[in-house]
């Protein structure tokens, strides 16, 4: 099946520096690539998406790039703010028959960014 | 902004006890999730939920779990007889369509 490997696990930056998360994944049928954001207490929160027919999506300071070919996305955090602090999945949507796509995620990364 | 709900947030049970975990999902969409994230582990996915039936389960969850939509709004997790292992925060996520999933807050699951 699917599996979702995701880099670092963990991410220590200086506020106002850039953080780049990666992912890879197994499965070349998957099509749509979201990342939340899961901040201490709460749920995953969804903060970017991307489906496999784009390259690259922005969003203000965040970006998310795709490569096909290598099976591999990233997210991009640039200006990093201290409220940016949280842990950040990786997910990938698998392609089941029945049509109703599970995400599998990758392991997470926590990011803390220094004031 | 709607949001997907869940109650309790907290729910601390026997062993082989029976629970029920509730969700609301944001009232316009149409595909329902649960995952569970066991401590300092990856959010695991456990079924979806569409059209009054559950379109696709894993391995985890077996005869001792099930779903139900019993009304427009409620959906619902059912473990009968809990185990330890059992012990997680289970998100309840919904769909508008079958892309953009959005999770609720949680419900803390612990088997005693």
């Amino acid at each position: 099946g699917e599996n979702v490997e995701q880099h670092p696990s963990t991410l220590s930056v200086q506020e106002g520096d850039s953080a780049v998360i990666k992912c890879t994944y197994s499965d070349s049928a998957s099509n749509y690539f979201p990342w939340y954001k899961q901040e201490l207490g709460k749920g995953p929160q969804l903060i970017i998406d991307i489906r496999s027919n784009v390259g690259e999506k922005k969003d203000q300071r965040i970006a998310v790039t795709l490569n096909k070919t290598a099976k591999h996305f990233s997210l991009h955090i640039t200006e990093t703010q201290p409220e940016d602090s949280a842990v950040y999945f990786c997910a990938a949507r698998a392609l089941p028959s029945s049509n109703t796509g599970k995400l599998i995620f990758g392991q997470g990364t926590t990011l803390q960014v220094k004031p | 902004e709607p949001e997907v709900t869940q109650t309790p947030s907290h729910q601390v049970t026997q062993m082989g006890q029976e629970v029920i975990l509730r969700c609301v999902p944001i009232s316009n969409h149409l595909y329902f999730y649960w995952y569970r994230q066991i401590l300092g582990q990856k959010v695991e996915f456990l079924v979806s939920f569409y059209n009054n039936e559950i379109s696709e389960k894993s391995e985890i969850f077996d005869d001792q779990f099930s779903v139900e939509r019993p009304d427009g709004s409620n959906f619902t997790l059912k473990i009968r007889s809990t185990k330890l292992e059992d012990s997680a925060m289970y998100f309840c996520a919904s769909s508008p369509s079958d892309n953009e999933q959005f999770f609720g807050p949680g419900t803390r699951l612990t088997v005693l």
